[in-house]
């Protein structure tokens, strides 16, 4: 089965500054990757996803990540925080027709 | 158009009690899955229905069951509820099952067993 690993649960940074938030899967076959941003009492919305093709994804919010294959990786940036950017997370894999399976959440916090 | 619509949007409920929530997924979507959210976890995958069917199942109790509509609405029961049962409920639809078509989610029902 897919799973989903996110090495930072808290990442604080100053305003203005890049930020990367890091998450490893594992699979033995191909996946499909996502990350979702989740402000306080509300639902999930996507960001972006890597289905295939370019590596490169850009999604909303001036976000993007890079799908890494030989790592396992697909680590999510923005070159420039702001305090609206201030949520939790969520990397999440799904394997073909298969559910989606989260990561436990990267809470961002960008501090003025 | 609206997106997914989950009902209640809060409910408190004592132990060993049985709760139904509520989920309408978004126009032109057939699959609705159903996440369970402790505090400060990721989304647990409970269950997914499609073509009023539960085709997969996350590690869950027999507590925990389901039911798709006609519609795609769908339905999540939870019996004997338990103090761990406590969590936000998340909703999620997708036009087919699979992720990468793509799921909406709901702004959730948040459950407080007591």
């Amino acid at each position: 089965a897919q799973s989903v690993t996110q090495l930072d649960s808290q990442v604080p940074v100053f305003e203005e500054a890049p930020v990367e938030l890091r998450c490893n899967y594992s699979s033995s076959v191909s996946v499909y990757l996502f990350w979702y941003v989740q402000y306080p009492n509300q639902g999930l919305q996507l960001l972006l996803k890597y289905l295939s093709g370019s590596t490169l994804v850009k999604g909303i919010n001036g976000f993007e990540a890079e799908f890494n294959k030989s790592q396992t990786s697909f680590h999510l940036r923005k070159p420039s925080v702001h305090i609206s950017d201030t949520a939790e997370y969520f990397c999440a894999v799904s394997l073909n027709n298969n559910d989606m399976r989260f990561g436990a959440g990267t809470r961002l916090t960008v501090k003025p | 158009d609206a997106g997914v619509t989950q009902s209640p949007t809060h409910l408190i409920k004592t132990r060993g009690q049985q709760v139904t929530l509520r989920c309408s997924p978004k126009s032109g979507h057939d699959t609705v899955s159903w996440y369970q959210q402790a505090l400060g976890q990721g989304p647990q995958f409970i269950f997914q229905y499609y073509e009023e069917e539960e085709r997969q199942r996350g590690n869950f109790p027999d507590r925990f069951s389901g039911h798709q509509f006609p519609n795609y609405s769908s339905e999540l029961n939870v019996n004997a509820l338990l103090l761990g049962d406590s969590a936000l409920y998340l909703c999620a639809s997708s036009l087919l099952p699979g992720g990468g078509y793509g799921y909406t989610f709901g702004s959730g029902t948040r459950l407080t067993v007591v």
